[in-house]
């Protein structure tokens, strides 16, 4: 079965520094796929980043960054220079292939409150 | 503009009152899910379809239905709701690359 662990309930950052939500998952899988989401207060899922199981190269997208570690199953965000507006939740997700329902497993979230 | 709508997005119903949430996509995409989403757990998917007249279960489909009649479209039906159904639901679809999941706007239920 597949498993998603966000060891960070909830985190302070300030404003300006980079901040790192780890994510950790477990997969037999030898094709899926990473994802992170944004959710603000106001309850919509936001796409953040995508990383495949085959990328060689980690995903950036703006001020995020997945530090992907293949042999470690880690698939971290790292979101560079914070801003007031990141406060929000922030969930990890694995995706299984088409063949396995495209189902995304999510993991339980992280709470990010930047601070000015 | 890409959309994903769901409806209502807010809703307080009585336990055993049979409600439906819709949730259409502009996107022509084949694959269509829906997600409950609850407090430490995440979000769970609840039912897909992979395509008009195909559906499955997710992981959590007890008490509630889906139909796929037409590519747009994927109601989620509760027959009979009960409390322990109260959660922020939402539909989700993927783009042909399956490198992002589009998420509708996401509907509060609260069953009483």
């Amino acid at each position: 079965a597949q498993k998603i662990t966000q060891t960070q309930p909830g985190m302070f950052v300030q404003e300006k520094e980079a901040v790192t939500l780890d994510c950790t998952y477990d997969t037999s899988d030898q094709s899926y796929g990473l994802f992170w989401y944004k959710q603000p207060s106001s309850g919509e899922m936001i796409f953040l980043i995508y990383q495949g199981s085959y990328d060689e190269q980690n995903a950036t997208e703006g001020r995020y960054s997945l530090n992907f570690q293949k042999a470690r199953k880690s698939a971290n965000l790292v979101i560079s220079a914070s801003q007031l507006g990141d406060s929000a939740m922030y969930f990890c997700a694995m995706r299984r292939s088409r063949g396995a329902g495209n189902k995304l497993t999510f993991g339980g979230g992280t709470r990010v409150l930047v601070k000015p | 503009e890409a959309q994903v709508t769901q409806n209502p997005r807010y809703l307080i119903t009585v336990t055993g009152k049979k409600l439906t949430v819709t949730c259409s996509q502009n996107m022509n995409h084949e694959y269509m899910s829906w997600y409950r989403q609850d407090p430490g757990l995440g979000l769970r998917q609840i039912y897909y379809s992979m395509n008009v007249e195909v559906t499955d279960k997710g992981d959590v489909p007890e008490g509630y239905k889906v139909s796929r009649k037409e590519k747009r479209n994927f109601p989620l039906i509760l027959e009979s709701p009960s409390p322990n159904q109260t959660s922020l639901y939402f539909c989700a679809t993927w783009g042909p690359l399956d490198t992002e999941a589009f998420f509708g706007q996401g509907t509060r239920l609260t069953v009483v």
